[in-house]
C-alpha cells in the first residue's frame, strides 16, 4: 500500500517563529489534507489540497503531486497553534502520516 | 450546521465484550468511514460505507464490522473484545464515493469514542 512520511516528527518552537512541516508519499493520490489533532482528540481540517497552493490565514500549504510531496507553513506561531499535525493522502482508501506533534512555547 | 457526531464519547469495556459505537455524518454526506488511532499513532482505515453498501475495508480482523442505514448514520461493532483494541475510534463523513475515479471529496471527522478495554 501507499507510504506516508512526515517530517520532523516532533517540533518545539518559540512563539512567533515559523515552521514548515513535510509530508512525503509513494505513490500519485487522489486527494491529500492536512488536519491539526487538539488535545481532546479531535481532527481539525486544514486543508483539502492534492495540488497546487492553498492560504488561510497563517497557515499555508502547498502540494507538488508529480513529485509526491506537500508542505505545511506555519508563520508567526501561537501557543494555540500546538498538537499534532496529520496528513492523509487517499488511493482508494485514506492513509495517515505518523503525524507532526509541535509544540509553540511562550 | 452540525458537524459528525458520535457517540458514546468514553467507553470502558473488559476483554472478550462486545461493544457498538455510533455515528452521524454531516448533513447530506452518504459516505462514512471509520478509524482507529492507537495512542502515538495515525489513524487507521478501518471501514467506508456509501449508500448503504461497503465499498472498502482495511486490514482489520472479522470481529470489527459495521453497516450504515438509511439515514446514512452507521454503527461500528466490535467483538470479543481484546487490550490491543483500546483506541481512539473515528467517524468521517464526506459527500462523495472515494472509489469512484476522479471522485473528489474533502473528509470532516467526528469527535471519536475513545475505547478502554481491560
Amino acid at each position: 500500500g501507499i507510504q506516508v512520511e512526515q517530517s520532523p516528527p516532533d517540533l518545539i518552537l518559540q512563539e512567533g517563529a515559523n515552521s514548515t512541516l513535510r509530508c512525503n508519499f509513494s505513490d500519485s493520490v487522489n486527494n491529500l489534507q492536512w488536519f491539526h489533532q487538539n488535545p481532546w482528540g479531535q481532527l481539525i481540517n486544514l486543508f483539502y489540497i492534492p495540488s497546487g497552493t492553498k492560504q488561510n490565514g497563517r497557515l499555508s500549504a502547498t502540494t507538488v503531486a508529480t513529485e509526491r510531496y506537500s508542505l505545511l507553513y506555519i508563520s508567526s506561531s501561537q501557543t494555540t497553534d500546538s498538537g499534532v499535525y496529520f496528513c492523509a493522502v487517499v488511493r482508494g482508501d485514506m492513509r495517515f502520516g505518523a503525524g507532526t506533534r509541535l509544540t509553540v512555547k511562550p | 450546521d452540525a458537524g459528525v457526531t458520535q457517540s458514546p464519547t468514553h467507553l470502558i469495556k473488559t476483554r472478550g465484550q462486545q461493544v457498538t459505537l455510533r455515528c452521524s455524518p454531516i448533513s447530506g454526506h452518504k459516505s462514512v468511514s471509520w478509524y482507529q488511532q492507537v495512542l502515538g499513532q495515525g489513524p487507521q482505515f478501518i471501514f467506508q460505507y456509501y449508500e448503504k453498501e461497503e465499498r472498502g475495508r482495511g486490514n482489520f480482523p472479522d470481529r470489527f464490522s459495521a453497516r450504515q442505514f438509511p439515514n446514512y448514520s452507521s454503527e461500528l461493532n466490535v467483538n470479543a473484545l481484546l487490550l490491543g483494541d483500546s483506541a481512539l475510534y473515528l467517524c468521517a463523513s464526506s459527500s462523495k464515493n472515494r472509489k469512484l475515479a476522479g471522485a473528489k471529496d474533502e473528509q470532516f471527522f467526528g469527535p471519536g469514542t475513545r475505547l478502554t478495554v481491560l
